[in-house]
């Protein structure tokens, strides 16, 4: 069966370091979601891309945090620079399409601390 | 806005007894209602879903009603077992206020589900 990756699976940085995530969502699915997921809580969106474009970054950070998905394939999430708050786990998704009725498919997480 | 509301936890049972984990939605249009599950150290997997009113979603002894009138989802299990200890989401994805669809999952803050032997 088809999954999303995701590395690293574990991140401990400083704060004001910058890090990195990568997603590689399950092939054909055009649909790629980044969702943080604090402690406690439910994951909540960062970033929605269709193919290579962003449809949804209406909660990120955009002082810190970056997404691409420059062939509309894998995906690179950023933060420059870190801070404490940042500590969370970050989860990709992927779907066949943008549709309220489509399953998403979620990876492993990467579980980031920040130190 | 959107927003899911999942009943207060954790829920502890012991194997074989009944489960339900209350879920109720505000959504300004006409929403699909999911469960997912998180086993520990693993990440999400969709438990089941409904994508219209009155329909009944069910996998693994697991089921769910779109109640529309009551605007909830509730999930409800005949016998648990020790397996099942998890953490549960309610979440929904809904078309915005333009007609059109981005997608996104609003989910509950989770229900921690322990099963004792």
């Amino acid at each position: 069966e088809a999954e999303v990756a995701q590395s690293p699976r574990y991140k401990i940085t400083e704060k004001s370091q910058a890090v990195a995530f990568w997603c590689d969502p399950i092939s054909g699915h055009a649909t790629l979601y980044w969702y943080r997921q604090i402690l406690g809580q439910g994951p909540e969106l960062l970033v929605q891309f269709q193919d290579e474009s962003v449809v949804d970054d209406s909660q990120l950070p955009k002082d810190r945090f970056s997404a691409e998905r420059l062939k509309g394939v894998d995906s690179t999430l950023k933060i420059q620079p870190a801070e404490l708050g940042d500590s969370a786990m970050y989860l990709c998704a992927s779907s066949s399409t943008k549709r309220p009725t489509d399953t998403q498919y979620f990876g492993p997480g990467t579980r980031l601390t920040v130190l | 806005g959107d927003s899911v509301t999942q009943m207060e936890g954790p829920v502890t049972l012991s194997e074989e007894a009944f489960l339900t984990i209350n879920c109720t939605y505000t959504a300004t249009g006409y929403p699909s209602l999911f469960w997912y599950v998180q086993y520990p150290g693993e990440g999400l997997q969709l438990l089941l879903k409904a994508t219209k009113a009155d329909d009944k979603g069910s996998n693994k002894g697991f089921e769910a009603t779109y109640r529309k009138e009551t605007t909830s989802f509730h999930l409800e299990k005949g016998s648990v077992q020790v397996s099942d200890s998890a953490v549960y989401f309610c979440a929904l994805s809904d078309y915005n206020a333009g007609g059109t669809s981005y997608g996104k999952l609003t989910f509950g803050q989770g229900t921690i589900l322990t099963v004792h032997p």
